[in-house]
């Protein structure tokens, strides 16, 4: 079935160090990938997407590198600051006939230590 | 405009309440969702709705019933639910048939006593 799972549940991180979240995903069919950020007491907030004809996309402070052959992304965030603190989904996207459909991965913490 | 608005933030309920959650956008996006999260889990998709009609619906129990009045509001009407249906109602809107653009309002806390 479709499912997309991280192998992580909390990173705890030095601020100023590079942070690497991953996510695992079974259907060799996914097309799309997000990371979102999700902030406590708010919804969640887009960070960086990738097709799956691409391997790796940068963003500002964000890279997220897509292993199609292993079926694993992973969202590496450079020079980590107390404002990363949150949890992190990655999501496929999937458009079907009958409309979108966005599945989230199970999410992962990260805690930035001063 | 580029923002999901839910209301309430916060709604607490009784078991035989009815109450209804509230979402809207003006940003033209033609399919809406509604999702569940539990505390310390990721949203689960509940409904889709492609162009004001309801395309996807995740077998969600009949106690949540959920509303297209018009392109740009999102209901959703809640009847009998049980204190497991405690979470945080997220809103989101996107451009229908398009990967990107997602767009998540805050959500609604909601408790039930």
């Amino acid at each position: 079935g479709e499912s997309v799972g991280l192998h992580l549940p909390t990173l705890s991180v030095q601020e100023g160090d590079n942070s690497i979240i991953n996510c695992a995903y079974s259907n060799s069919a996914s097309d799309y990938f997000i990371w979102y950020k999700q902030e406590s007491g708010k919804g969640p907030q887009f960070i960086i997407d990738i097709r799956s004809n691409m391997d790796k996309r940068q963003g500002q402070r964000v890279t997220v590198l897509l292993n199609k052959t292993v079926k694993h992304l992973s969202l590496q965030i450079a020079a980590t600051q107390p404002g990363d603190s949150a949890v992190y989904f990655c999501a496929e996207s999937r458009i079907k006939a009958a409309g979108n459909k966005l599945t989230f991965g199970g999410g992962t913490r990260v805690l930035v230590k001063p | 405009d580029t923002e999901v608005t839910q209301t309430p933030k916060h709604l607490v309920m009784g078991m035989t309440n009815k109450k209804s959650l509230k979402c809207e956008q003006h940003m033209g996006h033609r399919a809406m969702y509604w999702y569940k999260q539990k505390a310390k889990k990721p949203p689960e998709l509940m409904f889709v709705y492609s162009y004001e009609k309801l395309s996807i619906n995740e077998s969600v129990p009949s106690r949540f019933s959920p509303e297209c009045p018009n392109s740009s509001l999102l209901n959703l009407h809640l009847h009998a639910l049980q204190p497991e249906d405690s979470a945080l109602y997220l809103c989101a809107s996107s451009h229908f048939g398009q990967h990107y653009g997602y767009t998540f309002g805050s959500g609604t806390r909601l408790t039930v006593v």
